[in-house]
């Protein structure tokens, strides 16, 4: 079954530093999402992007953040400059075009750890 | 701005029995709920959905119900299997983008 894929799976980064996760999603799927978990809480909804531009962004999502679909496969998140609350786990997720009623398919995350 | 809600973090039940997990909303316009379990060190598996057309939605052993005057949603597991141990999010959207999930339900299946 195709599944989305992310890199790394871990990463350590120090406060202040810029970051860059990767996701690739599932080749027929169009929309493309990012979320995040800090530990313990609920899973926290960051941005959607659907045809090379964010269709949606939570309150979360503000200047530090950007993402990006650089070629035809991958889909990114950077974050600008860490801060030490930024540390959770980052799902990327993506699902159908067309199909408004379409369940997302996530990948197994990357923990960023921010010290 | 907790618009998803499951008030239990933890359930125990015996192998064979019913798991029943439970989800409530409070944003009238969610038209379209959706149950993931999670393994640790893994993404959430979409286990099942249920638009807010229909009350009852069936997938094998598992059947999600809805119940938009309560403005809330079960998840039924019949028989329970120690495979099924996992955290439980249910997720609700009106957009279609962005979901809002609930902070899960930790189900462990007493073999």
């Amino acid at each position: 079954e195709p599944e989305v894929t992310q890199t790394p799976s871990h990463q350590v980064t120090q406060m202040g530093q810029e970051v860059i996760l990767r996701c690739v999603p599932i080749s027929n799927h169009l929309y493309f999402y990012w979320y995040r978990q800090i530990l313990g809480q609920k899973v926290e909804f960051l941005v959607s992007f659907y045809n090379n531009e964010i269709s949606e962004k939570s309150e979360i999502f503000d200047d530090q953040f950007s993402v990006e679909r650089p070629d035809g496969s991958n889909f990114t998140l950077k974050i600008r400059s860490t801060k030490l609350e930024d540390s959770a786990m980052y799902f990327c997720a993506s699902s159908e075009a067309g199909r408004r009623n379409s369940p997302l398919h996530f990948g197994n995350g990357t923990r960023l750890t921010v010290t | 701005d907790q618009q998803v809600k499951q008030n239990s973090p933890s359930l125990s039940v015996q192998e064979g029995r019913i798991s029943i997990l439970n989800c409530d909303y409070t944003n009238s316009m969610f038209d379209y709920f959706l149950w993931y379990k999670k393994y640790p060190a893994e993404g959430p598996t979409f286990l099942i959905s249920i638009s807010s057309i229909k009350d009852k939605n069936e997938d094998g052993r598992f059947t999600v119900f809805l119940n938009k005057s309560a403005k809330h949603l079960s998840l039924h597991i019949v028989p329970s299997q120690p495979g099924d141990s996992a955290v439980y999010f249910c997720a609700a959207s009106f957009t279609g983008n962005q979901f809002y999930f609930g902070t899960g339900t930790s189900l462990t299946v007493i073999p």
